[in-house]
């Protein structure tokens, strides 16, 4: 597609349900990032995939959170067992290439509210 | 924890005026680049800066970086209300590696 697409834009959860966020990049970027962001804040790395691979897991915050992408294009992230702290914009990047300049093309984000 | 820490938090000026955000960062850096954020909207690419520049230009963006200091400024000049928005500072460490992100400087510009 033409730019980065988020789905759900909104999600509301009760805590402790399952929620899978999803992320259709720009077609051929081989790069794909996830991020969260809360109100005021800068986004908070979490994945980043080159290909079909985590290059960096480093930024999930624990166990409940998992992402995958398993044919190198859509990527789905995964939240178990959710909870209030969970509650924020999940944003979602893509880059033509994950080595060089990285330029990121973000998505408009998906909203997460746990009651 | 954030690699890049901008300054102001917030600035607010009036239409016409020039806008200046700093951003300090404290590893040594690839790359660094703007993003600009509209409320409510994903962010948007603005400029990179490789670490040998010390100074770029697109249109009425100019943004500079001193690496001795682990610094860089953007400045928009002639700002327009259009120009209201978050503005992030984003670095990386190597070629390849995650864009860490600042906590932005959040701009509004009055007509």
């Amino acid at each position: 597609g033409a730019g980065v697409s988020q789905t759900p834009s909104n999600k509301v959860t009760e805590k402790g349900k399952y929620v899978e966020l999803r992320c259709d990049p720009i077609s051929g970027h081989t790069a794909l990032y996830w991020y969260r962001q809360s109100l005021g804040q800068g986004p908070e790395f979490l994945i980043y995939f080159q290909g079909t691979g985590a290059a960096d897991d480093s930024g999930l915050p624990n166990d409940r959170f998992f992402a995958v992408r398993p044919e190198g294009s859509v990527s789905t992230l995964k939240i178990q067992r959710t909870e209030r702290g969970d509650s924020a914009v999940y944003l979602c990047a893509s880059s033509r290439t994950g080595a060089g300049a990285n330029v990121l093309t973000f998505g408009a984000g998906s909203r997460l509210t746990v009651l | 924890s954030q690699q890049g820490e901008e300054d102001p938090q917030a600035l607010s000026i009036q239409e016409g005026e020039n806008a200046t955000m700093n951003c300090s960062y404290k590893t040594s850096i690839n790359n660094l680049q703007w993003y600009r954020q509209n409320s409510g909207r994903g962010l948007v690419h603005l400029i990179l800066i490789r670490s040998n520049e010390r100074e770029k230009h697109s249109g009425r963006l100019r943004v500079t970086l001193d690496t001795s200091k682990k610094s860089s400024s953007l400045l928009i000049t002639a700002s327009r209300a259009a120009d209201t928005a978050s503005y992030f500072c984003a670095t990386d460490a190597r070629s390849g590696s995650r864009l860490t992100f600042g906590e932005g400087t959040q701009l509004t510009v009055n007509p």
